[in-house]
């Protein structure tokens, strides 16, 4: 069985600045991780994906997350973000049984003008 | 192209009434998914599809869930003698294949409200 950690249920920025958004996992088999945004009243939108090779992905929106598998992490970054950035962001693993997601519980981000 | 749709997106019911919830998947998609999210605990996995058939149910939280899919298209998940706890946006998505090499992808949702 595989579980997610987010260890930031809101992060508040400013618009321009920088972000991170942690994510941490624990799985007994390999794993594939998934960054996915949610705008407000919409569904989820895949950002980027970590399959295999490369550790360092890079997604939509200027988005990149970088697999780290001796610290079980995934986070998420962007170096400089907009107020459209804000929404909800989901990390998510998938095991051996490569199709069913499991979801952390979600990182608000807010950019503030 | 059209994304999967959901239908209703809002659905108010009251406690001890039967609900059916609609997911139609982008057309080709052999794999459809439900998933529910709910305050305080995020992204639940529900139920699995390929094709017509549920290889993995796991995740339906009791026997009043259940969910079916024909003509490898279109799925209807029912809930029946609803309560407050079932409360919560349902989510489903589709994919080309079985693997996660093919990306999932989201509808809308249908927010479901248990009075």
């Amino acid at each position: 069985a595989q579980s997610v950690t987010q260890l930031d249920s809101q992060v508040p920025v400013f618009e321009e600045a920088p972000v991170e958004l942690r994510c941490n996992y624990s799985s007994s088999v390999s794993v594939y991780l998934f960054w996915y945004v949610q705008y407000p009243n919409q569904g989820l939108q895949l950002l980027l994906k970590y399959l295999s090779g490369s550790t360092l992905v890079k997604g939509i929106n200027g988005f990149e997350a970088e697999f780290n598998k001796s610290q079980t992490s995934f986070h998420l970054r962007k170096p400089s973000v907009h107020i459209s950035d804000t929404a909800e962001y989901f990390c998510a693993v998938s095991g051996s049984s490569n199709y069913k997601l499991t979801f952390g519980k979600g990182t608000l981000l807010t950019v503030n003008p | 192209g059209a994304g999967v749709s959901q239908s209703p997106s809002n659905k108010v019911t009251e406690k001890g009434k039967d609900v059916e919830l609609r997911c139609d998947p982008i057309s080709g998609h052999t794999a459809l998914y439900w998933y529910r999210q709910s305050l305080g605990q995020g992204l639940e996995f529900l139920i699995y599809f390929q094709g017509n058939s549920a290889p993995d149910k796991s995740g339906l939280p009791s026997d009043r869930f259940s969910a079916e899919r024909t003509g490898g298209s279109v799925s209807t998940l029912t809930i029946q003698r609803t309560q407050q706890e079932d409360s919560a946006v349902y989510l489903c998505a589709s994919s080309s294949g079985q693997t996660l090499y093919n990306e999932q992808f989201f509808g809308p949702g249908t927010r479901l409200t248990v009075l």
